[in-house]
């Protein structure tokens, strides 16, 4: 079946460092790419999606591309903030015809000042 | 614009006691709707989904039900409560349209004592 891989967290970084939170999936079909983030104590949210290969998402300064040749979904911010403190999940859905998604562990992410 | 809706927010249940939880979509008609549970510092299982009234499909063996009375509603229940149950329920919904995003709800965070 469909899975998805997560880097360990918590990722622990200084305000205005880089951010890649890695992701790799294996999937049957052409599946969509999603990257959600919860703050504490709240839903999930959707962050970005890519619907096909090479296809980039971005939103709030985060991107992450497609990747179907090393079939990852890596998320990356040039600059981090506190605000940006959360739990984020990556997730496929849509592969092989199935609408049921299929979400990674989840990485901590912990922004200090 | 769509917005979902879950309560109670929190919840403190004796062990045996029943359970309800609701969830209600506005703005769209026919989605599909889940129900997940996140254990503290874990990540998300689904427990039940919907693609129409009366339509419920289980992923997981276990003493709690869902049920869809009406297209924008739906219910999770159990008769009697686990220690087991204590975790934070989030309810989604997704439209089936370009990669079949979902939108999470804010949450019941319920312990069973």
């Amino acid at each position: 079946g469909d899975s998805v891989t997560q880097m360990e967290g918590p990722v622990t970084l200084s305000e205005e460092a880089f951010l890649t939170i890695n992701c790799t999936y294996t999937a049957t079909g052409y599946p969509s790419l999603f990257w959600y983030v919860q703050y504490p104590g709240e839903g999930l949210q959707l962050l970005l999606k890519a619907t096909k290969a090479d296809d980039k998402g971005s939103n709030k300064g985060f991107e992450a591309t497609y990747r179907k040749e090393t079939t990852s979904f890596h998320l990356e911010k040039g600059s981090v903030q506190v605000s940006d403190s959360a739990v984020y999940f990556c997730a496929l859905s849509g592969g092989g015809g199935s609408y049921i998604p299929t979400f990674g562990r989840g990485t901590s992410l912990i922004v200090h000042p | 614009s769509q917005t979902i809706h879950q309560w109670p927010a929190t919840l403190v249940q004796p062990v045996g006691s029943p359970l309800s939880l609701e969830c209600t979509v506005e703005g769209t008609s026919n989605p599909n709707l889940y129900w997940y549970r996140q254990a503290a510092g874990r990540g998300l299982q689904l427990l039940f989904y919907s693609v129409g009234i009366g339509q419920i499909s289980s992923e997981v063996p276990q003493n709690l039900s869902a049920s869809r009375p009406q297209d924008r509603q739906f219910i999770l229940s159990s008769k009697k409560l686990l220690l087991s149950d204590s975790g934070f329920y989030l309810c989604a919904w997704s439209g089936g349209g370009d990669g079949y995003e979902q939108y999470f709800g804010p949450g019941t965070r319920l312990t069973v004592t």
